[in-house]
């Protein structure tokens, strides 16, 4: 089936650097990828959809420029985050839509933990 | 406009009870009705979809979901828990040709061995 990689699964960074995690459709092409954050015990908030060849689609409240988004190729997907700072440790997940005779169906990646000391 | 209730933030079964997980919809056109599961540090994993075709969907490990339009319920179940059932689960609504999924704030399942 579809697989999405991403990649790192595991960040640390010091505050003020930026981190670029890797969103990768395996085996199938993706023209729209999402990007979630999700807090601890939380459900996933969706932040950006991301379109091959095009600007993104930041959710209201979302910074565009703190979270960059690039999608230059129908497998994959980056999202940079910028001089990151504590308050953006989090775990950030990637999805792409696999639509086969036109289902519709979101196909998760492993997440990415970030963690700004 | 599409949204989801999971109602219980938590549950907990003994092992080889019945899991019963209950969501309900809300959408103004016909939806697609999803369950993933999550397991710590991991991203989602889909379980089962519904996409209009029968309402009773069988999924993966056990699990299967009933869509009932009239009550507007997608309740996910699985006859008996198992150990390795303990994960966070989530359910998603989405149009059938939309992009956004729409996801509930997820229930905590827990097996009492």
């Amino acid at each position: 089936g579809a697989v999405v990689s991403q990649h790192p699964s595991w960040v640390i960074c010091k505050s003020g650097t930026s981190v670029k995690i890797e969103c990768r459709s395996l085996d199938f092409q993706a023209t729209t990828m999402f990007w979630y954050r999700q807090f601890p015990k939380q459900s996933l908030m969706l932040m950006a959809t991301s379109n091959e060849g095009s600007k993104a689609t930041y959710e209201q409240g979302v910074e565009k420029d703190k979270f960059l988004i690039n999608h230059a190729s129908l497998t994959l997907s980056t999202l940079t985050v910028t001089s990151a700072h504590p308050e953006d440790s989090s775990f950030y997940i990637c999805s792409a839509r696999v639509t086969p005779s036109g289902a519709n169906v979101l196909t998760f990646g492993a997440g990415s933990r970030l963690t700004v000391l | 406009a599409q949204s989801v209730t999971q109602l219980g933030s938590h549950v907990s079964v003994s092992e080889g009870a019945l899991v019963l997980l209950r969501c309900n919809y809300s959408s103004s056109v016909p939806p697609y009705l999803f369950w993933y599961v999550q397991y710590p540090n991991q991203g989602l994993q889909l379980l089962l979809k519904y996409t209009s075709a029968a309402t009773l969907v069988k999924g993966i490990n056990g699990f299967e979901a009933e869509f009932k339009k009239s009550e507007t319920s997608f309740h996910l179940t699985k006859p008996s828990a198992h150990m390795s059932d303990a994960a966070e689960y989530f359910c998603a609504v989405s149009a059938n040709t939309g992009n956004q999924f729409y996801f509930g704030t997820g229930t905590s399942l827990t097996v009492i061995p």
